[in-house]
């Protein structure tokens, strides 16, 4: 089935560091992908849907000069999260839409994701 | 755009006792939903979805989930938990060519 590898899957780093986080479709191409934040306890929010090749599209209220999204070739898209801070520490989990032949095989795939700490 | 409740924060049942775990949709067509399970630090596992067709889906691990149109609901259910199946459940709404949105969880605790 389609796989999402998501890396690294924890990374501790230092206030005012940029962390790169990425995330690769093994065996189909992404066209859209999708970047999740989750707080302890807490929902998957949707930060942003990337696609293949333009600018990504931010949800309301996250900051997109803080969340660098690069998708640009259809296995890989990266989030970066600049001059992290303590309050960025998160879940961070990206999706691609699965598209097959027809809807039973449509759907999402995730990535394993990543855990940010920032100290 | 669609979003999902879980109107259950946290549900704690006895091992072997039956589970259901609610969520309500609103989408204005025809949505797909899924349901997941995370285990602690982990990803996401899907557990089964519906697009269209029979109303009750049989999924992995011996849960099954049926939606209800009438009630905009798709509620989970497994007639008999395992210890193993503590974890968190999301219920999840998506649609062609959107995104996928969350609803905010159940987590699940299973008594000895």
């Amino acid at each position: 089935g389609a796989v999402v590898s998501q890396h690294p899957s924890r990374v501790i780093c230092k206030s005012g560091t940029s962390v790169k986080i990425e995330c690769r479709s093994l065996d189909f191409q992404a066209t859209t992908m999708f970047w999740y934040r989750q707080f302890p306890k807490q929902s998957l929010m949707l930060m942003a849907t990337s696609n293949e090749g333009s600018k990504a599209t931010y949800e309301q209220g996250v900051e997109k000069d803080k969340f660098l999204i690069n998708h640009a070739s259809l296995t890989l898209s990266t989030l970066t999260v600049t001059s992290a801070h303590p309050e960025d520490s998160s879940f961070y989990i990206c999706s691609a839409r699965v598209h097959g032949q027809g809807p039973a095989n449509y759907g999402y795939t995730f990535g394993s994701g990543t855990r940010l700490t920032v100290v | 755009a669609q979003s999902v409740t879980q109107p259950d924060i946290h549900i704690t049942v006895s091992e072997g006792a039956s589970l259901e775990l609610r969520c309500n949709y609103s989408y204005g067509a025809t949505p797909y939903l899924f349901w997941y399970v995370q285990s602690p630090g982990q990803g996401l596992q899907l557990l089964l979805k519906y697009f269209s067709g029979d109303t009750l889906v049989q999924g992995i691990k011996g849960f099954e989930a049926e939606f209800k149109r009438s009630q905009s609901s798709f509620n989970l259910r497994k007639p008999s938990v395992h210890w193993s199946d503590a974890a968190e459940y999301f219920c999840a709404v998506g649609a062609k060519n959107n995104d996928m949105r969350f609803g905010a969880g159940t987590r699940l605790t299973v008594k000895p």
